[in-house]
């Protein structure tokens, strides 16, 4: 049973460039989420879906933010026009909808630096 | 709102000693959940134990063993007889239920030394 998968785990931009980001949940995990952790700080929850229905998005994602899922399964996160404060890692976790494995499983992050 | 304390933000200890990491939770909400999440320096989240609000027995898992405390609402965690594998920043979550958004305290960075 493979985990949480992203890609690329690395990523250097210069402001103003977009990038976009993967996530490959574990397979038959309904719930797919998108977390920011900054340095030194814990994860902030940025938005999730229940298969490819968005459910939820935080304010801190703001319009420049966009996620998709477009057939419930992988998912992508892009960032338009790139700002230095956008340097974070960015987390993916999925977890099964319901049953005594109700539990996030995270991916091993996709880090941004902005130039 | 919901709201995670990690009042200690970095320890060190020796190796053998037991350490306590402590969590202090903030919610409204009369079910809820609670995890610890251990994040070694290779970045990648690992899923430590889940508790929910109506199980308030405490849990001993190896060397690991946790302190659910609703009085309090506090969710401890403790490590006993330390290893220098168990380096790692070490984060506190609460979550509605185990797959809806996850509120992380700030997370707190334990050494051990040899």
């Amino acid at each position: 049973d493979t985990g949480v998968s992203q890609d690329p785990r690395h990523k250097i931009t210069k402001r103003g460039q977009n990038v976009t980001f993967r996530c490959d949940p574990i397979s038959e995990h309904n719930r797919l989420y998108w977390y920011r952790q900054t340095l030194g700080q814990g994860p902030e929850f940025l938005t999730y879906f229940q298969n490819e229905a968005q459910l939820e998005k935080s304010r801190l994602l703001s319009d420049r933010f966009s996620a998709e899922r477009p057939k419930g399964s992988f998912s992508t996160l892009e960032i338009q026009r790139t700002e230095q404060g956008d340097s974070a890692m960015y987390l993916c976790a999925s977890s099964p909808l319901q049953g005594p494995q109700e539990t996030q499983y995270f991916g091993p992050g996709t880090r941004l630096l902005v130039l | 709102a919901q709201k995670v304390t990690q009042a200690q933000t970095e320890i060190s200890v020796v190796e053998k000693e037991d350490v306590t990491l402590d969590c202090v939770y903030e919610t409204r909400d009369t079910t809820y959940y609670l995890f610890w999440y251990k994040q070694p320096p290779s970045g990648e989240l690992v899923f430590l134990i889940r508790r929910n609000s109506f199980d308030e027995q405490n849990e001993i898992s190896g060397r690991y063993s946790w302190n659910f405390q609703k009085s309090t609402s506090s969710f401890n965690f403790t490590i006993t007889a330390s290893q220098v594998v168990d380096s790692a920043v070490y984060f506190c979550a609460l979550s509605e239920s185990g797959n809806t958004p996850l509120v992380f305290g700030k997370g707190t960075r334990l050494s051990v030394i040899a």
